[in-house]
């Protein structure tokens, strides 16, 4: 079955990096974006971005621009997402989710990964 | 960016209630609009997308329906298992945006 399986949880300091993996299997890793959601506690889904695991090509809320990159080693079918200068507001769950498409009908999220819970604290 | 407005933003029914959860853009979307099911340490699921369409293995109490601006999500008779927060998303413009999402509790 389709299956999105991410990293563990972090902790990190203000103003670090921080890399969160998500591992696609079950389906053709290039055939489809991995996309990048949020959540902060008691906040609302917040999308980041989204990446085409072939060619590379990004796009990214422009909240994020600047902050964050989203890349993919295909050979691993591995999805990153690497997001810097972290400050506390940054603290959340982050999920990747595999993007499907259909001319005409656009754009959605099936099936979500199972979430990694990134705490930023000094 | 496109802004999606829901409402309520939390509600309180019964099992067997018909639950409506509202979901309004600040521009015309066509029907490029999804709705997801949220449970608290759980991964979001999806329940329909372009704003009327079933998705596999999800109960057809669920339905969805609107065009450009207004959307609406349906359950026809609440369930135990239907207690969650509902997220509406829009995939019209190249940056996609979620509704605050409606906290769907028991009465």
């Amino acid at each position: 079955q389709v299956q999105l399986v991410q990293s563990g949880a972090e902790v990190k300091k203000p103003g670090a990096s921080v890399k969160v993996s998500c591992k696609a299997s079950g389906y053709t890793f290039t055939s489809h974006d991995i996309n990048w959601v949020r959540q902060a506690a008691g906040q609302g889904l917040e999308w980041m971005g989204r990446m085409n695991p072939n060619g590379g090509n990004t796009h990214y809320a422009k909240k994020f621009q600047g902050r964050v990159s989203m890349t993919s080693n295909s050979s691993i079918t591995t999805a990153y997402m690497e997001l810097s200068s972290l400050r506390s507001e940054d603290t959340a769950v982050y999920y990747c989710a595999r993007g499907l498409f259909i001319i005409l009908d656009g754009d959605w999220f099936d099936p979500w990964g199972q979430g990694t819970l990134v705490t930023v604290s000094s | 960016d496109i802004q999606m407005t829901q409402s309520p933003s939390s509600l309180s029914a019964s099992v067997g209630d018909r639950v409506t959860i509202t979901c309004r853009a600040s521009q015309s979307i066509s029907t490029y609009l999804n709705w997801y099911q949220h449970k608290a340490g759980k991964a979001p699921q999806l329940l329909i997308y372009a704003a009327s369409s079933l998705q596999s293995g999800v109960p057809s109490r669920f339905s969805g329906s609107g065009s450009g601006t207004d959307f609406t999500l349906t359950i026809s008779s609440l369930q135990p298992e239907d207690f969650a927060t509902y997220y509406c998303q829009q995939s019209f413009s190249d940056s996609w945006t979620f509704g605050q999402g409606t906290k769907v509790e028991i009465k």
